[in-house]
């Protein structure tokens, strides 16, 4: 069975940076994209980039290049993603997912941003 | 960037009875290999996205065959028939055709 398991919500000051994971089991971790997904509150959904373990290939939506970055690490099948000088505007829910004909998505990490 | 307009904003639709809900994009979604990459997603309330229709019209594992996805280049539509209670949360259009990836604004479905 494929599960995306993503680290725990988040509360974080205004200019910190937050490190999300998102540990996947049931596949074969490095032969599939991993994407991420951005929902503000009571909004709808945002690509934020994708990863390729394989072979460490980043794509980014040009909006979040500068604020997100994507990592993998093959030897704990885990990826993760990293949000830098966050703001208020930062604050949403961030989601892991396995896209294809066959799609996976993680439960989700709330990041909330507050002094 | 790929603009998907959904439409209607809300529905809401007594039980039994067929919902339509459309996605026009502002460019071709049809890619150099041939294929459209238009999925349709549903998001229940406090749940991740569901994949439900991908490259249009197949429908993902386990979905009911009560929802048809149709269209091709630029309009695409979704019908639920025979609307049931578990059907109501927001619905979301998808593209991976053009980067960047974008999604729909949503299209909430209520039942009456």
């Amino acid at each position: 069975e494929v599960k995306l398991q993503q680290s725990g919500d988040e509360l974080v000051r205004p200019g910190a940076s937050v490190k999300i994971s998102c540990k996947a089991s049931g596949y074969t971790f490095t032969n599939y994209a991993m994407y991420w997904v951005k929902q503000s509150p009571g909004q709808g959904l945002e690509w934020i980039g994708t990863i390729i373990p394989l072979i460490d290939t980043t794509s980014y939506n040009q909006k979040f290049k500068g604020k997100a970055t994507l990592t993998a690490d093959k030897s704990s099948n885990t990826a993760y993603m990293e949000l830098s000088r966050l703001t208020s505007e930062d604050s949403a829910v961030y989601y892991c997912a396995k896209l294809g004909a066959r799609d996976y998505w993680g439960q989700g990490v709330m990041v909330t941003v507050s002094s | 960037d790929v603009v998907l307009t959904q439409t209607p904003v809300s529905l809401s639709v007594t039980l039994g009875d067929q919902a339509s809900i459309s996605c026009r994009s502002s460019q071709s979604l049809v890619y150099s290999d041939g294929n459209t990459y238009l999925k349709w997603y549903l998001q229940k309330p406090g749940q991740s996205p569901q994949l439900l229709i991908y490259e249009v019209s197949n429908r993902f594992s386990g979905v009911p065959d009560r929802f048809i996805g149709s269209g091709s280049g630029t309009d695409f539509t979704l019908k639920i028939s025979r609307v049931e209670p578990e059907d109501l949360g927001v619905y979301y259009c998808f593209q991976a055709t053009h980067d960047p990836l974008t999604f729909g604004s949503g299209t909430k479905l209520e039942i009456k």
